[in-house]
């Protein structure tokens, strides 16, 4: 069955630094979605992505975010300038249609900024 | 602004109990509801949705629209439920995910 991925598993950086999670959704998925869960609180959703370019997102996903696919199978999510509160593992969803259907989650990116 | 509440952050029942895990959600139109299960080292999964009225490994959810309430619940819990679990309304063009209860089912 096929299955979002997503790379790496683990990332630490230092606090100012750029970071780019990558994921590869389910490939005759549309919709794209980066989640957050920061230790130990709830998952929150930050962008919605469809037909290259932002659908939706969330108060958290500020100028320091952005998402894009590069290509035909990537779907990637930047953070210009870390800061120590982005540590949490960030999880890319993909669906192949807005609504209707489950989304499918990525096994998420553990972030630590340090 | 939508919010789901999940009361209980833990529930532990003994293997055979029955299990009620409670969801409530603010109403704003008629969000899609689901339940999502992360087992241990597992990624997030769909475990089910109440438009397709199904059970799910045993797991059925009744909405309530009077009360706004999207209970999960199970007659027999086995040690295999134990996970997180995650009430999950989807409006309009995402998740909004509920805090989690954490399921643990003892021998």
């Amino acid at each position: 069955e096929p299955e979002v991925t997503q790379t790496p598993s683990h990332q630490v950086t230092q606090m100012g630094q750029e970071v780019i999670l990558r994921c590869v959704p389910i490939s005759n998925h549309l919709y794209f979605y980066w989640y957050r869960q920061i230790l130990g609180q709830k998952v929150e959703f930050l962008v919605s992505f469809y037909n290259n370019e932002i659908s939706e997102k969330s108060e958290i996903f500020d100028d320091q975010f952005s998402v894009e696919r590069p290509d035909g199978s990537n779907f990637t999510l930047k953070i210009r300038s870390t800061k120590l509160e982005d540590s949490a593992m960030y999880f890319c969803a993909s669906t192949p249609a807005r609504s209707g259907y489950e989304q499918y989650f990525g096994p998420g990116t553990r972030l630590t900024v340090t | 602004a939508q919010r789901v509440t999940q009361p209980e952050k833990l529930l532990s029942v003994f293997k055979g109990a029955p299990v009620e895990l409670k969801c409530n959600y603010s109403y704003s139109g008629s969000p899609e509801l689901f339940w999502y299960v992360q087992y241990s080292r597992q990624r997030l999964q769909l475990l089910l949705r109440h438009i397709s009225r199904e059970s799910i490994k045993g797991f059925t959810a009744d909405l309530n629209k009077g009360e706004t309430s999207f209970h999960l619940k199970k007659p027999f819990a086995q040690e295999e439920d134990s996970a997180m679990y995650y009430c999950a309304p989807y409006y309009g063009q995402n998740f909004v995910f509920g805090p989690g209860t954490r399921l643990s089912v003892l021998p």
